[in-house]
């Protein structure tokens, strides 16, 4: 079974540009989760979908934004990039909470 | 969302037991006790979840006190591999809410 995958692996942007970010979540999981690791701290919560719907967002501006597809699959959208949101942003996916969720390897996100 | 207590960080000496504890004397009747950890750079990797009985799989036991407020997570036989980042994280399931909540964690060093 294919785990959760991310892409790309690594992005490079400039202050002001606009990333966009990628995760197909194992099949038969309907939620998708966006998490952002700055280097050195913890991984702070940023976006919950489910069957399509944004179901909670965690405490991040508007210019974060993102949607998931009927596939399941899912974007992060990060527009107006600043130095700070360099980060690691990882996705995983999960059917029933009772098994976990399964993260996947994360997007390496720098803002130069 | 119930607030967890844990030490910063923990050694381990190779082959022994590795016990984590975790505080959380503010959780509630319907929040399950989930643990993951992180392997540095990595996504976070589901260990283990419970209620109120005592689990265990292939990874870990999950040892929950009878007032629910405190658990240890028992590796018992740690290895180099197990040298992570190890989150206890309480989680009530429900459709309001499925988003895993991290807090700082313990930073697992196990020496040979």
């Amino acid at each position: 079974e294919a785990g959760v995958t991310q892409s790309p692996t690594h992005l490079i942007k400039t202050r002001g540009q606009q990333a966009t970010l990628r995760c197909s979540p194992i099949s038969g999981h309907t939620s998708v989760y966006w998490y952002q690791q700055a280097l050195g701290l913890g991984l702070q919560f940023l976006l919950w979908y489910d069957e399509g719907e944004e179901r909670n967002r965690g405490n991040f501006p508007p210019r974060f934004s993102g949607r998931q597809f009927p596939n399941y699959s899912s974007e992060l959208n990060v527009n107006a990039l600043e130095l700070e949101d360099s980060a690691l942003y990882l996705c995983a996916s999960s059917s029933d909470l009772g098994t976990g969720y399964t993260f996947g390897s994360g997007t390496r996100l720098t803002v130069v | 969302d119930a607030k967890t207590t844990q030490p910063p960080s923990m050694d381990c000496a190779e082959g022994r037991a590795a016990n984590l504890p975790c505080n959380h004397s503010t959780i509630s009747g319907n929040e399950y006790v989930y643990w993951y950890r992180q392997i540095h750079s990595q996504g976070p990797q589901y260990i283990i979840h419970g209620l109120k009985n005592n689990e265990t799989n292939e990874m870990a036991s999950l040892i929950i006190t009878e007032d629910r407020k405190s658990s240890t997570l028992i590796l018992p036989h740690a290895t180099l591999r197990d040298t992570a980042v190890y989150y206890c994280i309480p989680l009530e399931l429900n459709n309001q809410g499925g988003k895993l909540i991290f807090g700082q964690g313990t930073e697992l060093s196990v020496k040979p």
